[in-house]
């Protein structure tokens, strides 16, 4: 089962910021926050991973609370082909660990006009 | 980023038959990794594919059903033995980069009639 709890589906305005929370209450100290997304029909994509600080990249940032129980996925300016299912993953690092890559459900982000 | 090719794209096969996907890296990958997605569902590992070695087959997964090889370092197939509806999916494939991004192929979108 997956380790982390997300809102089934959000709506977001084209070019608002969209923030997408996630919960991983049963965090563990090695295990890192991943974060995807499956725009339809394509594979997923990655876009962003932390331990425990703060990451930023030029897809979007990642924020991760200081007791690591949870984050938030920020896209800055949501465009609509941000719209996807965006996938919070929570995995211990190295090689060989993608069997811990663990899809739950996911958030269904709707950016609309 | 790793490019992934992945053939065919989609197919229409009767029941009974089997369908061997490929999966092309444009680069030497130690690890392979085949998942399934089925209608409406998060992505689910099949199996973990080495070169050189028999692939890892997750819970719930055998190789008499999903046989895979791993001739080099660069390919992989996934072949999807005596269909049956019930396997109408999307099978991908993925690779593991440092430090720690899967990067997945667009798919095969399989209908078994």
């Amino acid at each position: 089962d997956a380790k982390t709890t997300q809102p089934t589906s959000m709506d977001c305005a084209e070019g608002r910021a969209a923030n997408l929370p996630c919960n991983h209450s049963t965090i563990s100290g090695n295990e890192y926050v991943y974060w995807y997304r499956q725009i339809h029909s394509q594979g997923p994509q990655y876009i962003i991973h932390g331990l425990k600080n703060n990451e930023t990249n030029e897809m979007a940032s990642l924020i991760i609370t200081e007791d690591r129980k949870s984050s938030t996925l920020i896209l800055p300016h949501a465009t609509l082909r941000d719209t996807a299912v965006y996938y919070c993953i929570v995995r211990v690092l190295g090689r060989g660990s993608q069997g811990n890559l663990i899809f739950g459900k996911g958030t269904k982000l709707s950016v609309k006009p | 980023s790793a490019v992934i090719s992945q053939k065919p794209s989609r197919d229409i096969c009767q029941r009974g038959t089997s369908l061997t996907i490929q999966c092309q890296v444009d680069s030497q990958v130690t690890m392979m990794f085949w998942y399934r997605q089925q209608p409406g569902q998060s992505l689910t590992l099949i199996a973990t594919a080495n070169q050189g070695s028999e692939a890892t087959y997750e819970s719930g997964f055998v190789i008499d059903k999903f046989p895979i090889s791993r001739p080099n370092l660069t390919f992989s197939t996934l072949t999807v033995s005596n269909m049956s509806p019930e396997d109408s999916s999307i099978y991908l494939c993925s690779v593991e980069e440092e430090p720690g991004g899967a990067f997945f192929g667009q798919g095969t979108r399989l209908t078994v009639v």
